[in-house]
C-alpha cells in the first residue's frame, strides 16, 4: 500500500510569485486535507477536499486555493506569495471522518 | 471552537525514565483526541487516538494516554523513555459536528532524551 506522497520536497520562491504544491493520497482515500506548519508551531488547517469539492476551510485568505482530481490527488496553490507563507505544508489523506495519514511535507521558503 | 494547550515546549528526561507530556483541550462538543509524533524533516505519524469508549488508550511504541473529561486533559505517557523517542509531539482535537474532520493542533512539545 502506497502512503501519502508530496512534491516537491523543497521549494524556494520570491515574494509575489505563485506556487503549486502536489499531493498523492493513500490508496482508497477520497478525502485530502492541507495544513500549514510554520517554524516552531503546530500545523494549522487550510482546507479539506472530498470527492473533488472543498468541504471545509480554515482562516486562510482566498489566495490559498486548491484542487482535487478524479484520482483523489490534490494541489495547493498559493498566489502573491508573502514572506509569512514560508512554512512546511502538509497534506493528509483519509476516508471520510476517519484517521488522517500525513505525507512528509513540502518545505516552502519565500525570499 | 476547539483549542489545545500543550504545557511545556520542551521536556527533558533520561533514558529509562517516565515520559509525561501534557495536553489540555477545549471543545464545545464531545472531542476526538489525538497524539502525533514528528521526527526531524518528516511528516506526522499517529501515536494514538481517542474517539469513544475506553478512556485509557494504548498506542504504538509503548505510549498511552488517558482521556479525563472532568479535567479536559489527554496527557501522553510512556513508562520508560528510549533514545529513539526524541522528537516533537503534537496533541490535536477534532469534532465531526461541522460535517468534516478538521484537526486543531497544539504548539507541540519537544522531547529530549539523554543517555
Amino acid at each position: 500500500e502506497t502512503g501519502v506522497t508530496q512534491s516537491p520536497t523543497h521549494l524556494i520562491k520570491t515574494r509575489g510569485q505563485q506556487v503549486t504544491l502536489r499531493c498523492s493520497s493513500q490508496s482508497g482515500h477520497n478525502t485530502v486535507s492541507w495544513y500549514q506548519q510554520a517554524l516552531g508551531q503546530g500545523p494549522q488547517f487550510i482546507f479539506q477536499y472530498y470527492r473533488e469539492e472543498e468541504n471545509g476551510r480554515g482562516n486562510f485568505p482566498p489566495r490559498f486555493s486548491g484542487l482535487q482530481f478524479p484520482n483523489y490527488s490534490s494541489e495547493l496553490n498559493v498566489n502573491a506569495l508573502e514572506l509569512d507563507d514560508s512554512a512546511l505544508y502538509l497534506c493528509a489523506s483519509s476516508s471520510p471522518n476517519n484517521e488522517q495519514f500525513f505525507g512528509p511535507g513540502t518545505r516552502l521558503t519565500v525570499l | 471552537a476547539q483549542s489545545v494547550t500543550q504545557l511545556g515546549s520542551h521536556v527533558s528526561v533520561s533514558e529509562g525514565a517516565l515520559v509525561l507530556l501534557r495536553c489540555n483541550y477545549s471543545s464545545s462538543v464531545p472531542p476526538y483526541l489525538f497524539w502525533y509524533v514528528q521526527y526531524p524533516n518528516q511528516g506526522l505519524q499517529l501515536l494514538l487516538k481517542y474517539t469513544t469508549g475506553a478512556t485509557l488508550v494504548k498506542g504504538i511504541n509503548g505510549f498511552e494516554a488517558e482521556f479525563k473529561k472532568s479535567e479536559t486533559s489527554f496527557h501522553l505517557t510512556k513508562p520508560s523513555a528510549h533514545m529513539s523517542d526524541a522528537a516533537e509531539y503534537f496533541c490535536a482535537v477534532s469534532a465531526l459536528n461541522t460535517g468534516f474532520q478538521k484537526l486543531v493542533f497544539g504548539t507541540g512539545t519537544r522531547l529530549l532524551v539523554s543517555p
